[in-house]
């Protein structure tokens, strides 16, 4: 069974940095990409970006780039959005997703709620 | 970037009603285009992918129709369980997102 399994709920203050991590089990990690989606309190979804596991290579929405960045560390199977000075803005539930063999997205974590607050 | 526009914003029904949904793409996306249902506290699950297939253990009630820049998730008669937020989505260019669909009860 594909999962993707998402670290817990953080709770930072304006100008921190943090990293939130996705693990895939159940599939061979390097064959898909992993995508990481934000949705803000009470708003739709939002693709941020994605990462390919096996070269580390990365993509990201224009709005997105520069403010994140995506990774991916194969030999733990796990992903990452990372940012270096967090913003109230920020403030979200960020979700990874991964694609089917059709191309669609199909898994999707469970979510990481991320607060930015003073 | 393609841009997706769904309408209406807010759909308010009966359960036993039927439910159409539209997505209209700013470019073709061919039959790239996939719907999602997202219930409160819940993670966006696959209703429809390239544009007609439902996905797994999706319920025949959900069909999705169009090509091109238009396209339409119909639910043929509402359940309770049905009343959540629809997206769209394509994956021709890049991915992105519908602003969304609420389904509410009326």
């Amino acid at each position: 069974e594909v999962q993707l399994v998402q670290s817990g709920a953080e709770v930072k203050k304006p100008g921190e940095s943090l990293m939130i991590s996705c693990k895939g089990s159940g599939y061979n990690f390097i064959n898909y990409w992993i995508g990481w989606v934000r949705q803000m309190p009470g708003k739709g979804l939002e693709w941020m970006g994605v990462v390919y596991p096996d070269d580390s290579n990365t993509r990201y929405s224009p709005s997105f780039q520069g403010h994140v960045t995506i990774s991916a560390d194969k030999s733990i199977n796990t992903a990452y959005l990372q940012w270096s000075s967090l913003k109230a803005s920020d403030t979200a539930m960020y979700y990874c997703a991964r694609p089917g063999i059709t191309g669609t997205v199909v898994y999707w974590g469970q979510g990481t709620l991320v607060t930015v607050s003073s | 970037e393609i841009v997706l526009t769904q309408s209406p914003a807010t759909l308010s029904l009966s359960p036993g009603e039927r439910a159409t949904l539209s997505c209209r793409a700013s470019q073709s996306v061919s039959r790239y285009l996939a719907w999602y249902q997202q219930k409160p506290g819940q993670a966006p699950r696959l209703l429809i992918y390239d544009a007609s297939t439902r996905a797994t253990g999706i319920p025949a009630r959900f069909s999705g129709s169009g090509s091109g820049t238009d396209f339409t998730l119909t639910i043929s008669s509402l359940e309770p369980e049905d009343f959540a937020v629809y997206y769209c989505q394509q994956r021709s260019n890049w991915i992105t997102f519908g602003q969304g669909t609420r389904l509410e009860i009326k």
